[in-house]
């Protein structure tokens, strides 16, 4: 069964940089499509990136409050997906997520357990 | 971007009653191929989102058969038969047709 297992949050201060981690393990990798999601302290869901497979194209997707400052790749080699991000503000402060859709075409089935990225001086 | 609306915000439901959520979309969710990218998740509290339902009315492997999905177009509901104590958390609605991907406010089913 797939697991993703994200890592790398923690503070920083507002316009510092931080890069979260997803390790992906149990299901093929490379042929996934992989999204980014965040989540504010009592908040709803909000997505943040996807990045598709390089097969497909590697083509990369940004929400608008987050295009120009963060930046998703990933390393097949190594089942890993990376959320770069900089200009850290406030309102970044939030869980993330890695999701991937492996079985339900276009829904998230497979949801890390999240990171705590917390922007605050 | 597609704006996902859901109603109600809570909603109180006793056990063994059954529970529904609305979801809208700002527009149609259809594609041309036929597809319709609109599924349903529960997170529960101090837990990551789980998939219930995708392409409207499809139960993710592992999900109960009380929870079903329906609608067409820009009107979508989540149905719960016969709430049980474990279904207490909020449940989002989502649509995937389109670049950026938007959920629903959530719908926070609390038991009374």
């Amino acid at each position: 069964e797939g697991q993703l297992v994200e890592s790398g949050g923690g503070l920083v201060r507002p316009g510092e940089s931080l890069r979260l981690s997803c390790a992906a393990s149990g299901f093929t990798f490379s042929n996934a499509w992989m999204n980014w999601v965040r989540q504010a302290p009592g908040k709803g869901l909000e997505w943040v990136a996807r990045i598709i497979s390089k097969s497909a194209g590697g083509a990369i997707h940004y929400a608008a409050p987050v295009k120009g400052r963060f930046t998703v790749s990933r390393d097949d080699s190594k089942n890993m997906l990376y959320l770069q991000m900089n200009s850290l503000q406030t309102e970044d402060t939030a869980v993330y997520y890695c999701a991937t859709s492996m079985e339900a075409p276009g829904a998230f089935d497979y949801w890390g357990q999240g990171s705590l990225v917390t922007v605050s001086s | 971007d597609i704006v996902m609306t859901q109603t109600p915000l809570s909603s109180p439901v006793t056990l063994g009653q059954p529970a529904s959520i609305s979801c809208r979309s700002s527009q149609s969710l259809a594609l041309s191929n036929g597809n319709t990218f609109l599924s349903w998740l529960q997170q529960r509290p101090g837990q990551p989102p789980r998939l219930l339902i995708y392409k409207i009315s499809n139960r993710f492997s592992g999900v109960p058969d009380r929870f079903s999905g329906s609608g067409a177009g820009t009107d979508f509901t989540l149905k719960i038969s016969r709430v049980e104590a474990e279904d207490v958390g909020i449940y989002y609605c989502m649509q995937a047709t389109q670049i950026p991907y938007t959920f629903g406010q959530g719908t926070k089913l609390e038991i009374e």
